[in-house]
């Protein structure tokens, strides 16, 4: 069983276009959270949720905009394409309140290149 | 920005060898954490640190917490193949909704 799955795992799209990337986890975790990776392997976080309640936006364009229906599930819907939107997205999940101590569980990722 | 600068950046060597990758930073944190990425895929956790001057080994790797709790390494004994791919080190604080911040990242490739 696949703990963090997010789909789909390849997205190529026009800029302009609009694109959802989905995440489910099957750990019983409290905090879910997107991360950004670009080219030079730096991972940043866009957004962390508690319980399916925002706690953290870290700056990111609001063409991004995530929902999470319920706390297995935080997804994430990009108005708008960019150019510069192109990355590897990863979807994270762990077990809050101590989320540094007990360490995240990352989804395979899903690589989203605009043309 | 709590910044965690790994060096080296990229390191080649071949099956055998020993290895140190470190990890610094000017903050304090309350617990550091070791993920190596393999490509097509997300990081995976291998080891949580928490107190300063702390080491665990995990078979082959060694990992240590500095006894400031601002910087860690991570040393690999006769390297294999098999470890080759992206170490991240990512350092917590325990105050609130905290999230982890990662460094850039030590790309390790272990030729046969």
């Amino acid at each position: 069983d696949t703990a963090v799955s997010q789909t789909p795992k390849y997205l190529v799209t026009q800029m302009g276009n609009d694109k959802s990337i989905k995440c489910e986890q099957n750990l019983g975790h409290d905090t879910m959270y997107w991360y950004k990776q670009d080219s030079k392997k730096f991972l940043k976080i866009m957004f962390s949720y508690n319980n399916k309640e925002l706690i953290i936006n870290e700056t990111v364009p609001n063409r991004f905009s995530p929902k999470s229906p319920d706390k297995a599930h935080l997804n994430l819907h990009i108005n708008s394409l960019e150019l510069g939107d192109s990355a590897v997205y990863f979807c994270a999940s762990s077990q809050a309140p101590h989320a540094g101590r007990n360490g995240y569980t990352f989804g395979s990722g899903t690589r989203l290149t605009v043309v | 920005t709590q910044l965690l600068e790994q060096s080296p950046q990229f390191l080649s060597i071949q099956e055998g060898e020993n290895l140190t990758v470190y990890c610094n930073s000017s903050s304090v944190f309350s617990s550091l954490q070791w993920y190596r990425q393999e490509p097509g895929e997300g990081p995976v956790l291998l080891v949580t640190v928490v107190t300063g001057g702390e080491v665990k080994k995990l078979k082959r790797l060694t990992f240590q917490f500095g006894d400031a709790r601002k910087d860690s390494s991570l040393h690999i004994t006769a390297a294999q193949p098999g470890d080759t791919g992206l170490y991240l080190c990512a350092g917590a604080k325990d105050s609130g909704y905290s999230t982890l911040t990662f460094g850039k990242g030590t790309m390790l490739l272990v030729s046969p």
